[in-house]
């Protein structure tokens, strides 16, 4: 019963570089979310999407894609790493219309 | 724009004592408020509030919610060791735009 699982759980990236970190989850959950987590800041949204083929803005999108190509997934990618992109990187799923949300267990990234 | 504030920021008390955290918000179309349990990797699930003055309770920890006032408190007996943690509040917005904006925590370190 894997949940929600995160790929890799660290990385150290150099400004400019890309990546792309992976999310999958074995719930069938239609809703799925990426947040970051940086000191004194608590979560924050970065994308989400409500099933496949369908994905929406949160609340700091900006240098961060995402794609939702099945159910299963949902990768993060970021094109160009900035040093402000360091932080512990989470992805969450749940079923359309309910709580909770269940988390995996993080990427902790740094961009030097 | 969404606000969740939780206090205090950071606890420190002796095993055996009772603890209370307080999480108050400002939320459009407020849906449910979910209380977290974060250790070292992914927040675990506590609670969800959708009911003013209803008591959810599992084991050494309750929970109670106040719509008129916009806050809710997380209460825990009895601490042990494995409570500390970070306790963080989200809460929900409904009405087709299901998003959970948290709070910054409240780390809670128990002394033996």
């Amino acid at each position: 019963n894997a949940g929600v699982t995160q790929t890799p759980k660290f990385q150290v990236l150099k400004t400019g570089q890309s990546m792309t970190l992976q999310c999958a989850q074995d719930m069938n959950h239609e809703y799925m979310s990426w947040y970051r987590q940086d000191p004194g800041m608590g979560l924050r949204l970065i994308h989400y999407s409500v099933g496949a083929g369908i994905t929406d803005q949160g609340e700091v999108p900006n240098g961060y894609n995402v794609s939702r190509s099945t159910t299963e997934d949902f990768p993060l990618r970021l094109l160009s790493a900035a040093p402000s992109q360091t932080s512990v990187y989470f992805c969450a799923s749940r079923r359309v219309d309910t709580q909770p949300q269940h988390f995996g267990d993080g990427t902790r990234l740094s961009i030097l | 724009e969404d606000k969740v504030v939780q206090s205090p920021l950071s606890l420190v008390v002796h095993e055996g004592d009772t603890v209370t955290l307080n999480c108050s918000y400002e939320v459009t179309n407020f849906r449910s408020l979910l209380w977290y349990k974060q250790e070292k990797k992914a927040p675990t699930f506590l609670f969800m509030l959708t009911s003013s003055g209803i008591e959810k309770k599992s084991g050494r920890l309750s929970s109670i919610l106040d719509k008129k006032e916009l806050f809710s408190i997380l209460n825990i007996t009895a601490t042990q060791t494995g409570d500390s943690a970070v306790y963080l509040c989200a809460v929900e917005r409904g009405f087709g735009n299901e998003k959970l904006t948290f709070g910054t925590g409240t780390r809670l370190t128990i002394i033996p």
